[in-house]
Order: C-alpha cells, then sequence, then structure tokens
C-alpha cells in the first residue's frame, strides 16, 4: 500500500542541469498535479494532467516540463535548473471530480547551486 | 478570481484550549473547501472538506469547520488542542462551478504553535 511516493527526497544540482523528479500513484486516480512550496507563497501549481497523454499547465509552469505516458506516472523535469527553482515540490493526485480531495506524496526538496 | 486568505500567520494556544484557525476566501459561485495539515518534512495531509448539506464539518483528529456562506469564511477549530497538533495547516477553495481540479487554490498557511 504505497499510495502516492517520490523520488529522490533529495536532490542537489547546478544552475543549468536538467533535473527529474518522479512521482508514482497506486491508487489509478485520473489526475495528477507537480506543486512548488515555498515561504511566503504556499503552495503554487505547476502544471497538472487529468489522464495519460492530458496535461496542462497551471500557475507556474515556466522552466519545467511534465509528461504522462502511464496513468500512475507523472514526472516533472527542469530542463535547465536555475536558483529560482530551489524548492520543495510536492506530486498529488486525485479522483476527477472536484469535490474529490488532493492526495500529496511526501515531497522532494531540490537545491540548485 | 479565486482566492484565499488565511490573516494569521501563526496561532499560539495552550495545550487543552480551544483553537481556531481563521480561512476566509473569494469564489464567483459556491465553493468547495478543504482543510490540509502539514507536519515537518512532510506532504499535505486532508483534515475535512465542505462539499453541501450541514454547515459543521467534522474531520480527522477531532477538527472541525463551519461554513459561513454570508461571512464567506470556513475557520478550522478542535475544542481542546494537543501539542501535537502543532503544524502547518492550509485552506484550500475551488469553485464547484468553475472547471477542473487544477482549479484548487491553496492559502498561504498558517502555523499553529500548541505549547504544554
Amino acid at each position: 500500500d504505497a499510495g502516492i511516493t517520490q523520488s529522490p527526497r533529495y536532490k542537489i544540482t547546478e544552475t543549468g542541469r536538467q533535473v527529474t523528479l518522479m512521482c508514482h500513484q497506486t491508487w489509478s486516480h485520473s489526475y495528477m498535479f507537480w506543486y512548488r512550496q515555498d515561504l511566503g507563497h504556499g503552495l503554487r501549481l505547476i502544471y497538472y494532467s487529468a489522464a495519460a497523454d492530458i496535461t496542462d499547465k497551471g500557475e507556474v509552469p515556466d522552466g519545467y516540463v511534465v509528461s504522462r505516458s502511464k496513468t500512475e506516472n507523472f514526472p516533472l523535469t527542469l530542463e535547465s535548473a536555475t536558483r529560482s527553482q530551489t524548492s520543495v515540490y510536492f506530486c498529488a493526485s486525485s479522483l476527477a471530480e472536484s469535490y474529490n480531495e488532493q492526495f500529496f506524496g511526501p515531497g522532494t526538496r531540490l537545491t540548485v547551486l | 478570481a479565486q482566492s484565499v486568505a488565511q490573516p494569521e500567520d501563526q496561532v499560539n494556544v495552550a495545550e487543552g484550549n480551544p483553537l481556531t484557525v481563521k480561512c476566509t476566501y473569494s469564489v464567483s459561485g459556491n465553493p468547495y473547501l478543504f482543510w490540509y495539515v502539514q507536519y515537518p518534512n512532510r506532504g499535505l495531509q486532508f483534515l475535512l472538506k465542505y462539499i453541501t448539506g450541514d454547515n459543521l464539518v467534522k474531520g480527522s483528529y477531532g477538527f472541525e469547520a463551519e461554513f459561513n456562506k454570508s461571512q464567506t469564511s470556513f475557520h478550522l477549530k478542535k475544542p481542546s488542542a494537543l501539542v501535537s497538533d502543532s503544524a502547518l495547516y492550509f485552506c484550500a477553495v475551488r469553485d464547484r462551478y468553475g472547471g477542473s481540479q487544477g482549479n484548487l487554490i491553496f492559502g498561504k498557511g498558517t502555523k499553529l504553535s500548541v505549547k504544554p
């Protein structure tokens, strides 16, 4: 009963490098999300996906790329990391109806030097 | 546009006292409202939600929240606080007619500190 997992939990990288954060859920939820959490900003939505091969931008999508070839996986890629992308990243999933709550992974703490 | 305000960055209470964490919202239609809790170095955990019906919603760990449509508020409450309730609390809102799951808006969070 893994639920929703993220890897790695911690990552340090350098400016300009490509980084991929992984997210996997075992509930077969149709929706998946990526958020970033920063002091003073709360949670901000980066991208979300309604189903396999369907993705859409959130509030802060610039500098990020997502894909969803399988329902259970939703990787987030920083194509060329910048210091401003230092943050804690959370993946979440939910059932489709908008009254359903989202379930969050444990987070990935990313530091870009 | 949808928005959520949590007017207090931090709330301090003594163990055993009642606690309230405030949340007000702005949506164009009728809302779905949620409370989440985040313990240190953990993801957010769902506490409770308001969909429709009774304005007083009961959730996990003895928490409850009261939906007040006229005041556009959804304050989180607990009759007797525990030290283990110390955490970061987030209110979130979605306009039920406003489209998809992607429209969930979070407040900036309130840090609850319960002292023995």
